[in-house]
């Protein structure tokens, strides 16, 4: 099956920097990867997703991108701000599977 | 998102008691999921869910049952509760399987004394 490894499991950065999230996966069928934002106490939140046809995307002060030859993906956050402060999960699958597999999570602490 | 509610938010048992934990989506998602969230191992799942009547084992699924008779439902139950199943429990829903994002509840909080 599929294995996702995350890293770092915990982020600083000052406020206004750039963090940046990496998870690797193992199964090279692997074709849609999303991003879960999870504040404390609160449920997981999808903030963007990508599909292996595209090798970059970009919402706002977020990017995700992708190499699908060392599969591995990569969560950018630019400009941070405190309220990006939170657990992030990335996650794989297939289009054709059932079921996403979790990286295990990275808490992103922005100091003010 | 209002489209999936889990219910309880909180619960407080004792080992070796039943209980079941409910979960109820209003999008007509073909596809639930159960997960368990613990420090340190981020989101495992449990079981899921294809279709009315169809269910299939995740990661963990030992000492768990679902059931899925309607579409907008899928509750899960520890027959027998152990504290090893402390945890936070994740419903979630999805149009699809692998390829289509999936909806988060806002958890049930389960405490096994």
């Amino acid at each position: 099956g599929e294995n996702v490894e995350q890293h770092p499991s915990t982020l600083s950065v000052q406020e206004g920097d750039s963090a940046v999230i990496k998870c690797t996966y193992s199964d090279s069928a692997s074709n849609y990867f999303p991003w879960y934002k999870q504040e404390l106490g609160k449920r997981p939140q999808l903030i963007i997703d990508i599909r292996s046809n595209v090798g970059e995307k970009k919402d706002q002060r977020i990017a995700v991108t992708l190499n699908k030859t060392a599969k591995h993906f990569s969560l950018h956050i630019t400009e941070t701000q405190p309220e990006d402060s939170a657990v992030y999960f990335c996650a794989a699958s297939r289009n054709t599977g059932n079921q996403f597999y979790f990286g295990t999570g990275t808490s992103l602490t922005v100091i003010p | 998102d209002a489209g999936i509610t889990q219910s309880p938010r909180y619960k407080i048992t004792e080992t070796g008691r039943q209980v079941t934990l409910m979960c109820h989506q209003t999008w007509s998602h073909s596809y639930m999921f159960w997960y368990r969230q613990d420090l340190g191992h981020g989101l495992r799942l449990i079981y899921y869910s294809a279709a009315a009547d169809i269910t299939d084992k995740g990661e963990v699924p030992d000492g768990y049952v679902v059931s899925r008779s309607k579409t907008e439902n899928f509750p899960l139950t520890l027959e027998s509760a152990t504290r090893s199943q402390t945890s936070v429990y994740f419903c979630a829903s999805s149009e699809g399987g692998g390829g289509q994002p999936q909806h988060f509840g806002d958890g049930t909080r389960l405490s096994i004394l």
